[in-house]
């Protein structure tokens, strides 16, 4: 059984276009993220979310939308894709928000904007 | 702001040579730091953490690290690695709200 998973795994998509990638996890946590790993490796975190609600937001573009319709699902919404955009998106759980509670990975998506 | 710092962003080790990857945090109150580990085409999974306590911390696959306040260091090392070793690995810090900060990352590989 996947713990945490995101569809789809790979994404080509021309600039301009709109884009969703979606993230379940079957764990029963409270809290979700979304990193983003650029072409050098380096990894950040975009949002996290706690219960549906909006807990971290990092200086990302307005043209990134997360929402979270249930507390097992952490949608990630990319209006007007641009070249920048190109990464591989993780998304990940946690118990809870405290930092003892190790967070999961996805597998990530790739996301490629031509 | 706090920061990770991984100062090698390649090591290549002779299978069942030690290893030894080197992270270093900005300075600030205890900090909260991990190592994981990025399997080619895989997502992040924990290796070990340190909070607070003994700074020499075991985890799994045989890893550990060890927490140095005076060099603002925390380094992992592996005595004997394996093949399945070859893998990407990220120091990170933790800060409010499970905010998880980053390193660059250490590619592993290992030479049969």
């Amino acid at each position: 059984d996947t713990a945490v998973s995101q569809t789809p795994k790979y994404l080509v998509t021309q600039m301009g276009n709109d884009k969703s990638i979606k993230c379940e996890q079957n764990l029963g946590h409270d809290t979700m993220y979304w990193y983003k790993q650029d072409s050098k490796k380096f990894l950040k975190i975009m949002f996290s979310y706690n219960n549906k609600e909006l807990i971290i937001n990092e200086t990302v573009p307005n043209r990134f939308s997360p929402k979270s319709p249930d507390k097992a699902h952490l949608n990630l919404h990319i209006n007007s894709l641009e070249l920048g955009d190109s990464a591989v998106y993780f998304c990940a759980s946690s118990l809870g928000q405290g930092l003892s509670y190790e967070q999961y990975f996805g597998p990530g998506t790739r996301l490629t904007v031509t | 702001a706090q920061s990770v710092t991984q100062p090698d962003i390649h090591i290549t080790v002779s299978e069942g040579a030690s290893l030894e990857l080197r992270c270093n945090y900005s300075y600030g109150a205890t900090p909260y730091l991990f190592w994981y580990v990025q399997s080619p085409g895989q997502g992040l999974q924990l290796l070990l953490k340190y909070f607070s306590g003994d700074t020499l911390v075991q985890g799994i696959k045989g890893f550990e690290a060890e927490f140095k306040r005076s060099q603002s260091s925390f380094n992992l090392r592996k005595p004997s690695v394996h093949w399945s070793d070859a893998a990407e690995y990220f120091c990170s810090r933790g800060a409010a709200g499970n905010k998880l900060t980053f390193g660059g990352g250490t590619r592993v590989l290992v030479k049969p």
